[in-house]
């Protein structure tokens, strides 16, 4: 069974700061890892992936996430925050053994995060 | 141009009535999802749908009734509404069901408010 965690509801940052916004999964395989961001009233946006290869990935807005595969983490970083991140994210992950018929993205429960000016 | 859109965006409407959610996708898309997120903001898939086939039915009470009349539509119908259907429904579509690393593209949502 896959799962996800997010160990914080509520991230607080100053503007200008870096931010991290951690995530930590559960699979049987190997993880296919996603971050989502929801702006207030809006649909999800996909920001990042994981599938293989570089542990550090790149997306959108100046967003990066690590991969650590001992610790089981995909942390989504930026190293300067702004007052317009602010917003839920979402970590969610694919279990590479999920088996036919069941290629379900899990989500975490969110993280909000707030970027104080 | 939307990729993925949902009408309508609001629904507000008295327990035990019928409504509707159409999503639609000009991604050229083969999968489309319906998502149900509730108060908390948690996130649960309710329905995915492959080419016109249902694909993926999580337990949702059969009042729940997707509809596929084409691979760029997925519409959601709800019957007999109760106060506990209110939640902000998404719908999602992504390239292939059967991948586990494609990525899934939201709608904005539908906010519905059942009285």
């Amino acid at each position: 069974a896959q799962s996800v965690a997010q160990p914080e509801d509520q991230v607080n940052v100053a503007e200008g700061n870096p931010l991290t916004v951690k995530c930590t999964y559960s699979v049987s395989g190997n993880p296919y890892l996603f971050w989502y961001v929801q702006y207030p009233n809006r649909g999800l946006q996909f920001l990042l992936k994981y599938i293989t290869g570089d542990n550090l990935v790149k997306g959108s807005y100046g967003f990066e996430a690590e991969f650590n595969k001992s610790q089981t983490s995909f942390h989504l970083k930026k190293p300067s925050a702004l007052v317009s991140d602010s917003a839920l994210y979402f970590c969610a992950v694919r279990d590479s053994y999920s088996g036919a018929g069941s290629y379900q993205l899990t989500f975490g429960k969110g993280t909000k995060l707030s970027v104080i000016p | 141009d939307t990729a993925v859109s949902q009408t309508p965006k609001y629904l507000v409407t008295q327990m035990g009535n019928d409504k509707s959610i159409k999503c639609e996708q000009n991604l050229g898309h083969d999968t489309m999802y319906w998502y149900k997120q509730d108060s908390k903001k948690f996130l649960k898939i309710m329905f995915s749908y492959n080419n016109k086939e249902l694909i993926i039915n999580e337990t949702v009470p059969n009042r729940f009734s997707p509809k596929s009349p084409d691979k760029a539509h997925l519409n959601l119908h709800i019957n007999s509404l109760e106060l506990g259907d209110s939640a902000v429904y998404f719908c999602a579509s992504s390239q292939e069901w059967d991948s586990n690393t494609d990525t899934q593209y939201f709608g904005p949502g539908t906010r519905l408010t059942v009285l």
